[in-house]
């Protein structure tokens, strides 16, 4: 079963708002990593926080990680047309010498200029 | 500029016959992944490899097997396709594990299975 939920599945905001995402998962885990993907593409990596981490920022990002809720949410700040989007978590647990990652199935964010 | 490429955009094939996705990366990663993408599934690994000629399953392993003769290349078969495995195909390449790493994307392979 998947690990991660993402909540909501799909998110519409305008141009200049913030987006929130989270997400949850059932297990204990090394690090949870936020990536995206524009529509027909592959994933790109935006931003990794480790188990002992709270927050971390990059640019026009926050994440929070609450490994007691088991729980993570993405802070888009200032949105723009461009972030346009699904967005998904993906936990991270070493496992037998590999570092095993489960992806959740995602939020679809539009960004309305 | 790291990069990982996937052999086809966009592959329509019949029920039956033997198809190839080969994924190359350029960034001398140790492990490879490749996973299929549906709607309302998100993303599920099929087989991953954290070496040359090694090879481990996944979640959803059946229908299909993996090659990995170098280290840059790992080619995803169906053995015999079927229309359930009409899905978008993603490779991914990270650097060895053992530290906290990103997982690096192709561009993906939409295979439609007729």
């Amino acid at each position: 079963s998947q690990q991660g939920e993402e909540d909501p599945q799909a998110l519409s905001i305008q141009e200049g708002e913030n987006a929130t995402m989270n997400c949850s998962y059932k297990t204990s885990i090394n690090n949870l990593q936020w990536y995206r993907q524009n529509s027909g593409r592959g994933l790109v990596h935006l931003i990794l926080i480790r188990s002992n981490e709270r927050e971390k920022h990059s640019g026009r990002l926050r994440v929070t990680l609450d490994t007691s809720k088991k729980s993570s949410s993405l802070l888009i700040t200032a949105s723009r047309a461009a972030d346009t989007a699904s967005y998904f978590c993906a936990t991270a647990l070493n496992s037998g010498g590999y570092q095993k990652v489960t992806f959740g199935i995602g939020t679809k964010l539009q960004v309305i200029p | 500029d790291v990069k990982v490429t996937q052999s086809s955009r966009y592959l329509v094939k019949r029920t039956g016959e033997k198809v190839f996705l080969e994924c190359v990366q350029d960034m001398d990663h140790e492990n490879m992944f490749w996973y299929r993408q549906d709607p309302g599934l998100g993303l599920r690994l099929i087989y991953f490899s954290y070496d040359v000629k090694m090879k481990e399953k996944g979640d959803i392993p059946e229908g299909y097997s993996v090659s990995r003769e170098k280290k840059e290349r790992f080619s995803l078969i169906l053995e015999s396709a079927s229309t359930n495995q009409t899905s978008m195909y993603l490779c991914a390449s990270s650097p060895t594990s053992g530290s906290p790493n990103e997982q690096f994307f192709g561009p993906g392979t939409r295979l439609t299975v007729l």
